[in-house]
């Protein structure tokens, strides 16, 4: 099954909270998990990655966690600022192709 | 060091007509992918070409097709165009191991 499922949907956050986008795929055949946020009218810009031998990486306020038995990942965003709102697409990487599955994508809103 | 560079951003046109989007990848990239994305499908992979050679390709008709040139630009092509083929057409390249860099897209709109 090569789906990778994303929620929520849409999230709104205020100014200084946490936001929080969770991932869930069933394909082991997947070794490397990238997040990429896109505004509008832009193309998707890569955020942060992770592969699976790691359980958490850290890159500024930006931090995925992997549970790699629960086939689970997540982003999560500390401190989300007004210029964070955008879209959210979190992909799982093919094993020996060069093909990214996406999740269906979060629209993060957040509020001064 | 210049991105990913797609032309046209915008385009529109008939059905039945067809479509050449052009994508210039990274300098010394040589890997280019190219995504459809829309609002019901989300983004869903083309195809891939690697030294002029696609590796890989996502379940679509025969009417899309690709190409990539020995500097690694690619071109894709959409034959027979449908009202549901407009969309959003994202290229992307990347070195080995690397992750994907993502150019700006072709807006295309079949009326």
């Amino acid at each position: 099954q090569q789906q990778v499922k994303q929620s929520p949907q849409s999230l709104i956050v205020q100014k200084g909270g946490i936001s929080i986008i969770n991932c869930a795929y069933e394909n082991t055949a997947f070794d490397y998990f990238p997040w990429y946020q896109q505004f509008p009218g832009k193309g998707p810009a890569l955020l942060i990655a992770i592969r699976p031998d790691v359980s958490e990486k850290k890159e500024g306020r930006f931090t995925i966690s992997f549970n790699k038995s629960a086939k689970q990942f997540s982003l999560h965003i500390m401190d989300s600022q007004p210029g964070d709102s955008a879209t959210y697409f979190c992909a799982a990487h093919l094993y020996n192709t060069d093909k990214l599955i996406f999740g269906t994508g979060t629209r993060l809103q957040v509020f001064p | 060091k210049a991105g990913v560079t797609q032309t046209p951003r915008y385009l529109i046109k008939t059905r039945g007509q067809q479509v050449t989007l052009s994508c210039s990848p990274i300098s010394g990239h040589r890997s280019v992918s190219w995504y459809q994305q829309t609002p019901g499908q989300g983004l869903q992979f083309l195809f891939e070409y690697f030294s002029e050679t696609q590796r890989n390709k996502g379940n679509f008709p025969g009417r899309f097709s690709g190409r990539q040139f020995s500097n690694s630009r690619s071109e894709m092509n959409v034959s027979t165009l449908e009202l549901g083929d407009s969309a959003l057409y994202l290229c992307a390249s990347r070195l080995p191991g690397d992750g994907y860099t993502f150019g700006s897209g072709t807006r295309l709109t079949v009326v």
